[in-house]
């Protein structure tokens, strides 16, 4: 079974600080999915970025950033320069490869971001 | 704008009441779920109908009643609701298999508040 864990229950910054989002996932499959969503007090589920299991490398979009490394099993998630408008829910999820409906998430990490 | 229309964005009925809460989607997937999120919790999975047929019910009361009418609609019936029922249902598509780069597209949600 796949298990997702997100130590960080709430984090609360000042507006311009860097902060980022631990995400340490558990898995026997060798293929597999890593996912970070959004969720705003809006409720709607945000995507933010999907990673393969095959793919280490990586990425940066704007302002956000993501460090995969299978070696510790984790799937880190940097906001720099926060604003109070990435004041929000997040989960990191997975998926095992080849199972489509199942979606694994960690119970989320609470970021406020203060003016 | 989101991809996956839920209606209605908020709902309010008593023990006793029959609704429904629909969800809609016009990018092709042929996958839909049904998801449940108590308040500080991630979502919890209850359905997925693959090519309109329940595939998946992960063991939920039968006050809870899914239908998937045809490929774009998905529709959640509920009766005799428990107030422990109270929590944002969440619909989300995707591909069969999750081949796309983001899997999912979540809704924004219904929230459902039993008196």
């Amino acid at each position: 079974a796949q298990k997702v864990t997100q130590a960080q229950t709430e984090i609360s910054v000042v507006e311009k600080e860097d902060v980022t989002l631990d995400c340490v996932y558990e898995t026997r499959d060798t293929t597999y999915y890593l996912f970070w969503y959004k969720q705003p007090p809006s409720g709607e589920l945000v995507f933010l970025i999907r990673r393969n299991s095959f793919d280490e490398q990586n990425e940066i979009s704007g302002r956000y950033s993501w460090n995969f490394q299978k070696s510790t099993s984790s799937f880190n998630f940097t906001i720099t320069a926060s604003q109070v408008v990435d004041s929000a829910v997040y989960f990191c999820a997975t998926l095992k490869g080849g199972s489509n409906y199942k979606l694994t998430f960690g119970k989320g990490t609470l970021l406020t971001v203060n003016p | 704008d989101t991809e996956v229309t839920q209606t209605p964005k908020h709902l309010v009925m008593g023990m006793t009441n029959k609704k429904s809460l629909k969800c809609e989607q016009h990018m092709g997937h042929r996958a839909m779920y049904w998801y449940k999120q108590k308040a500080k919790k991630p979502p919890e999975l209850m359905f997925v109908y693959s090519y309109e047929k329940l595939s998946i019910n992960e063991s939920v009361p039968s006050r809870f009643s899914p239908e998937c009418p045809n490929s774009s609609l998905l529709n959640l019936h509920l009766h005799a609701l428990q107030p422990e029922d109270s929590a944002l249902y969440l619909c989300a598509s995707s591909q069969v298999v999750v081949t796309g780069y983001r899997g999912y597209t979540f809704g924004s949600g219904t929230r459902l508040t039993v008196v």
